[in-house]
């Protein structure tokens, strides 16, 4: 167990839809990631938020925003869902996000499935 | 931008024997780190081993070893003793900023 969690763990929804995936960082630990993992593209970094703040984007969709709110938990909003979406989406979080030498410690994932 | 290329797709091993994964990278930084990440059929994702491109010396966790040949931009995973429970998907990952970028990735299975 990392200390991350994630919810849900599964989600079917149907295109066009709109869903959110909640991540709880570990305790103490400021940094938030997410990454997404499919057949087609891989395992790609979408965004990391540092005590509130975006610090990085990568190859996040415009469909696709994020937001990490007071008490540190995150979401990751995904809006007018394509087929191509379906993905596993996985929350890491790190102590301060400062360094790429900290540990990122990943959670379980939400698997998602647009129909 | 930064790459990562994993060549081999899959790989397999008998139990108790020594298996290498290959990873290279493509970069103009010149400091930057360098990870092996395993993924079981859990889905988790797990931090294998790690290391600080301006360190020469090969890092070593127990089991796991690394090739890290800086000038090649060549980062090798060498698993000795496998085991059943090294059977996972291995991902190479490149960061010098927190996000980390990954290779393709490379399903190993151990045989017994």
């Amino acid at each position: 167990d990392s200390g991350v969690t994630q919810t849900p763990k599964h989600l079917i929804t149907a295109t066009g839809q709109r869903v959110t995936l909640r991540c709880s960082p570990r305790s103490g630990d400021l940094s938030v990631y997410w990454y997404q993992q499919s057949l087609d593209q891989g395992l790609q970094f979408l965004i990391q938020y540092y005590n509130g703040e975006e610090r990085a984007k990568g190859n996040i969709l415009e469909r696709f925003s994020a937001q990490q709110f007071p008490d540190l938990h995150s979401e990751l909003n995904l809006s007018s869902l394509e087929l191509g979406d379906s993905a596993l989406y996985f929350c890491a979080s790190s102590a301060a996000g400062t360094g790429a030498f900290e540990e990122q410690f990943f959670g379980p994932g939400t698997r998602l499935t647009v129909l | 931008a930064q790459t990562v290329t994993q060549s081999q797709p899959e790989m397999s091993v008998q139990e108790a024997e020594t298996v290498t994964l290959s990873c290279t990278y493509d970069t103009s930084e010149s400091n930057y780190y360098l990870f092996w990440y395993k993924q079981p059929p859990s889905r988790q994702m797990i931090l294998v081993i790690r290391q600080e491109a301006y360190k020469q010396q090969n890092a070593t966790e127990n089991r796991f070893s690394v090739n890290f040949q800086k000038a090649a931009k060549s980062f090798s995973l060498k698993i000795s003793d496998s085991q059943l429970g090294d059977t996972a998907m291995y991902f190479c990952a490149w960061s010098n900023t927190g996000k980390l970028i990954f290779g393709q990735g490379t399903t190993l299975q151990v045989k017994p």
